[in-house]
């Protein structure tokens, strides 16, 4: 299978300080790669898709100025919490799809975030 | 109506055991059909996937899917405690790469 790699694995910040998460996959080239946010004991919540050379799309209700995405290469993506506040504290997942294999997507191992 | 739906858990079984875990889905376009094991803390884990209808087995899991029926199941067979997470369907619809998830069905096998 793809692999797909995280950085952090987790953090602690401030509150109103910013953290930036980064999303690698590293034996294939992804497009496309999606940001998810789980609270405890619920399902995942796709927060945005992130697209490699443009802007990314945010699903409704996720504020694109509170969590900037970037995906800079055919391998990297990052995504920035702003001014972070406990309310963000979450597991924070990316995934990317592998091409040409019918949609199959892999996720990375996850960033805990926890604001204080 | 959700997109895709699961049947509520949690789910326990005895070591040895078949568990079986349901999915619908209302797209009746989708094309591709995942099933994903979570462990508790952990990030979801790609175990199966199934593109036509009928059966596909690796090892211990069987998907089945069936699309007239809007349907796809996951069979875990000789249960581990191992098997013990959260198992997701997801779905694609086949326009983009966007997954739609279950809310998941958490089993448990007792020992």
């Amino acid at each position: 299978g793809a692999v797909v790699s995280q950085h952090p694995s987790w953090v602690i910040c401030k509150s109103g300080t910013s953290v930036k998460i980064e999303c690698r996959s590293l034996d294939f080239q992804a497009t496309t790669m999606f940001w998810y946010r789980q609270f405890p004991k619920q399902s995942l919540m796709l927060m945005a898709t992130s697209n490699e050379g443009s802007k990314a799309t945010y699903e409704q209700g996720v504020e694109k100025d509170k969590f900037l995405i970037n995906h800079a290469s055919l391998t990297l993506s990052t995504l920035t919490v702003t001014s972070a506040h406990p309310e963000d504290s979450s597991f924070y997942i990316c995934s990317a799809p592998l091409q040409g294999h019918s949609y199959e997507q892999y996720f990375g191992p996850g960033t805990r975030l926890t604001v204080t | 109506q959700k997109e895709v739906e699961q049947n509520s858990g949690p789910l326990s079984v005895p070591e040895g055991a078949i568990a079986s875990l349901n999915c619908t889905y209302s797209d009746r376009g989708s094309q591709s059909f995942f099933w994903y094991r979570q462990y508790s803390g952990k990030s979801p884990e790609l175990i199966m996937s199934i593109y036509s209808n009928g059966d596909k087995e690796d090892g211990r899991f069987t998907a089945q899917l069936n699309k007239a029926s809007q349907y796809v199941s996951l069979l875990i067979r000789d249960s581990q405690p191992s098997d013990s997470a959260t198992y997701l369907c997801a779905v694609n619809r086949g326009n983009d790469y966007k997954l739609s998830f279950g809310a998941g069905t958490t089993v448990t096998v007792r020992a």
